[in-house]
């Protein structure tokens, strides 16, 4: 069954780096998405990306992040000055149509942690 | 922000019991409920999708309600077994393309 995959599982980076995560999604998939779990809270939207742009994006989602399809397969979330606070589980998504009757299929995610 | 509201938050069962948890959420501008098991370390993995009011969806030992004008879901577990362990989110999602999403109901099933 098509996976969504992700890269690295596990980023430890220092307070004011920039990261990069790394996401494939399946490959006949058009919506792609981020999410994030900070340890004991709800998953959280972050961004969703459609036809090479961000068709929503939260709150969460400040001039500290962008995401890029940069070569037609990877989809990837830039963080150019990590916080302690971006310490969290990101994970990726994608949907082959953004209709609501359909379900996301989920990669198992990057562990950022931020010290 | 949508309240997404799920309980209860943990559960501890006996293989064999049958359990259900349940998932509140706005009843306005309703667009889908969706039903994920997620298991550590894995993906979320999707179990149900679920559009209309009174959707009813199966899948071997496990299903899910939908009441849309209430704004509740029930997942059910007939005869819960080990490696039904997890942490089971529900999401909604309203006209946009995020999913809100509750904290989970984590659930141990031992032998």
């Amino acid at each position: 069954e098509p996976e969504v995959t992700q890269t690295p599982s596990h980023q430890v980076t220092q307070m004011g780096q920039e990261v990069i995560l790394r996401c494939v999604p399946i490959s006949n998939h058009l919506y792609f998405y981020w999410y994030r779990q900070i340890l004991g809270q709800k998953v959280e939207f972050l961004v969703s990306f459609y036809n090479n742009e961000i068709s929503e994006k939260s709150e969460i989602f400040d001039d500290q992040f962008s995401v890029e399809r940069p070569d037609g397969s990877n989809f990837t979330l830039k963080i150019r000055s990590t916080k302690l606070e971006d310490s969290a589980m990101y994970f990726c998504a994608s949907s082959g149509t953004g209709r609501p009757g359909y379900g996301y299929t989920f990669g198992s995610g990057t562990r950022l942690t931020v010290v | 922000i949508l309240n997404v509201e799920q309980s209860p938050q943990s559960l501890h069962v006996q293989e064999g019991d049958s359990t259900n948890f349940t998932c509140s959420f706005p009843s306005s501008n309703f667009y889908a409920l969706h039903w994920y098991r997620w298991e550590t370390a894995k993906s979320p993995e999707a179990l149900f999708v679920m559009t209309l009011n009174g959707d009813e969806k199966k899948k071997g030992r496990i299903s899910a309600t939908l009441n849309t004008k209430e704004g509740y879901s029930y997942l059910y577990i007939k005869g819960s077994q080990p490696e039904d362990s997890a942490t089971y989110l529900c999401a909604f999602k309203n006209s946009g393309y995020a999913l809100n999403f509750g904290k989970g109901t984590s659930l141990l099933v031992t032998p």
